[in-house]
């Protein structure tokens, strides 16, 4: 079974373009969450969509966004980079039955300049 | 506010001994804690979970022990091999969140 697909994998923007990062989950997993990691930051959590419906959200700006289509895939988007964007952004998905175990992707490499 | 904390940024181990990551959190909500794995250029991999009705969680070399009063869990390793070299994440939920709050990570160097 193929694991969490992300893409591109890195990723250079200038301040103020806006950026769309992609997640692909497992097959059959149908919650999808999205994480900033920074140094020293540990990893934030971004928002959590499970069917289409986004169920909880962390304390980000409305700059950050995201959705889930159908076939569970999902998106999620910065617009006006700011310098302090530049992260490593994690998707991870789980599936339910399996306890609370959420599987990542490799990451998404964005730097800002 | 970080509600979960990993005070120890870096821990060294020699070789075929014991390996104790401390994770302590602030949040008596919390029901659920679970233990990452990562490595450079990799996303995060599952080791071991324990659920707040139990103090304690075996999987081959790697034991949770939970202690709830303390808020306070720790990740046992025995024995640490080179290969287990890498950042570890304590993270934690509560019930009917959907979101997992993540420490900021030890690194740990073992040492052959």
């Amino acid at each position: 079974k193929a694991g969490v697909t992300q893409t591109p994998r890195y990723l250079i923007k200038t301040r103020g373009q806006q950026v769309t990062l992609s997640c692909s989950p497992i097959s059959g997993h149908r919650s999808v969450s999205w994480y900033q990691q920074t140094p020293g930051q540990g990893l934030q959590f971004l928002f959590e969509y499970f069917s289409e419906t986004q169920r909880n959200k962390g304390n980000f700006p409305g700059r950050f966004s995201g959705r889930q289509f159908s076939n569970s895939r999902s998106e999620m988007n910065v617009s006006t980079l700011e310098l302090g964007d530049s992260a490593l952004y994690l998707c991870a998905s789980s599936a339910p039955g399996q306890g609370n175990i959420q599987y990542f992707g490799a990451g998404t490499r964005l730097s800002v300049l | 506010d970080q509600q979960v904390k990993q005070n120890s940024p870096s821990l060294s181990v020699q070789e075929g001994r014991i390996s104790i990551l401390n994770c302590d959190y602030t949040n008596s909500m919390f029901d659920y804690f679970l233990w990452y794995k990562k490595y450079p250029a990799e996303g995060p991999t599952f080791l071991i979970s324990i659920s707040s009705i139990k103090d304690k969680n075996e999987d081959g070399r790697f034991t949770v022990f939970l202690n709830k009063s303390a808020k306070h869990l720790s990740l046992h390793i025995v024995p640490s091999q080179p290969g287990d070299s890498a950042v570890y994440f304590c993270a934690a939920s509560s019930p009917g969140t959907y979101k997992y709050i993540f420490g900021t990570g030890t690194r740990l160097k073992v040492l052959a």
